[in-house]
Parts: C-alpha cells; sequence; structure tokens
C-alpha cells in the first residue's frame, strides 16, 4: 500500500526535545523527508535523509532512520514556541515518478 | 530567490461553479507539481508535470479537473464544476528535477458552498 503513517498529535514543554515518529511501507524508498506547516502556510522543507544513511543531524534537528523496520523519526532538541506546528513525513520512490507520499501529519503543540 | 508563488489565496464559490488557479514556480525548475490537501489530511498528488508535459494525472478527476503548463512554466488547475467535496487547499510545488527537493507555494484555500 502507499500509507505513510505517523501519530496525530504531540504536547511537550518549551526547551524539551520533542520526537516525531513516521512509518512508511515501500523499502525502495530512495528519499524520505520531514516538511513543517504552519497555519495558513504551504509546507516548508525541513530536512531530508537518503535510505542509506542512518542518521542525519541539522542544527536542532536530528533525523533517524531505520530501514530494517521502516521507520523514521525527526528530533527536535530545546524545542521552542516556534516550533508549534504540523510536521509531515513523506516519501520519494524510485520506482515512481517522484510523487512525494505524505503522513497524515503530527501537530506538535508546545507549551511555554 | 524567490519562491513558488501562488494566486489567489482564498476563494469561495458555489457547488457547480467552475474556478481556476494560478501558479509560478521557482526560475528554472523544470518539474511542477499540483497538491490536493484537504482538512487534517497530508497533501495528495494531483498532477506532476515535467516541462510542459504531464508526467503523472492519475489521481487527477478529469471529468472535472483539468491543468495546464503550456510554456513549461506557470500553470493553471481547473475545477468545473465544482463539487462541496472539493473544499481543500490546492498546493503547488516545483523542483529542479524528478526527485530533487519539493518546494512549496503558500497555498490557494478554495471553499465550496
Amino acid at each position: 500500500g502507499e500509507d505513510v503513517e505517523q501519530s496525530l498529535f504531540l504536547s511537550v514543554r518549551e526547551g524539551d526535545s520533542s520526537v516525531i515518529n513516521c512509518t512508511y511501507t515501500d523499502s525502495s524508498s530512495t528519499y524520505l523527508y520531514w516538511y513543517k506547516q504552519e497555519p495558513g502556510a504551504g509546507l516548508q522543507l525541513l530536512t531530508y535523509i537518503f535510505s542509506n544513511m542512518d542518521m542525519k543531524q541539522d542544527q536542532r534537528l536530528t533525523v533517524l532512520l531505520n530501514k530494517k523496520d521502516k521507520h523514521l523519526s525527526l528530533r527536535i532538541a530545546d524545542t521552542q514556541t516556534g516550533d508549534s506546528a504540523i510536521y509531515f513525513c513523506a516519501e520519494i520512490r524510485e520506482s515512481n515518478t517522484g510523487k512525494l507520499i505524505f503522513g497524515q501529519g503530527t501537530t506538535l503543540q508546545v507549551k511555554p | 530567490e524567490a519562491g513558488v508563488a501562488q494566486s489567489p489565496r482564498y476563494k469561495i464559490i458555489e457547488k457547480r461553479q467552475s474556478v481556476a488557479f494560478w501558479c509560478n514556480p521557482i526560475s528554472g525548475h523544470a518539474t511542477l507539481y499540483w497538491y490536493q490537501q484537504i482538512l487534517g489530511q497530508g497533501p495528495k498528488l494531483l498532477i506532476q508535470f515535467q516541462n510542459n508535459g504531464v508526467v503523472d494525472d492519475s489521481q487527477l478527476p478529469k471529468d472535472r479537473f483539468s491543468a495546464e503548463r503550456l510554456k513549461g512554466v506557470d500553470s493553471t488547475l481547473k475545477i468545473q464544476p465544482a463539487k462541496l467535496e472539493d473544499s481543500a487547499v490546492y498546493l503547488c510545488a516545483s523542483s529542479l528535477d524528478r526527485l530533487h527537493e519539493q518546494y512549496f507555494g503558500p497555498g490557494t484555500r478554495l471553499t465550496v458552498t
């Protein structure tokens, strides 16, 4: 199937770390992405990881990929109120034309 | 570098009316995508262009939706006639080429009453 699944909601306190999880179904996925969507806005590309990598770090963001379990996670260190948004994981598959298959999004709420 | 531009930002129409959306991708991006995002869901691809040719329109409801990218730059997406279930945000994205990162515009929020 085409399903990419995420938990719907995560609440953390400012300064804590946030971990957003995602599972995907296609083992042939080449790139996996994390996008951020703030209210009324389009999707902002946060980071991506190539399928032959286990981890990628970019400032406060850490992406972990477990290919065996088809599990992807995004860790946000020192979460700030400005990080409150919906986070989407998406996979792009070599076998298709490059279209992104999105999860349903995780709403991150950061409490002061 | 300018991002992906879309207009209008909001549109309210009655069912059975027609509507058109416009997208201007990032300069030099060969691939252009239209996604539909229904409230509470992730975006779903409607159509993908490579330059001015259609690569994937398998999820486009062709009885009512049409899209074109005549000169390989700007694109328009049209709905005629609209149904209530077409209420959604329509997102345009572009990428340098297939399998490159996609950059999204702000979207057009369509409400069909």
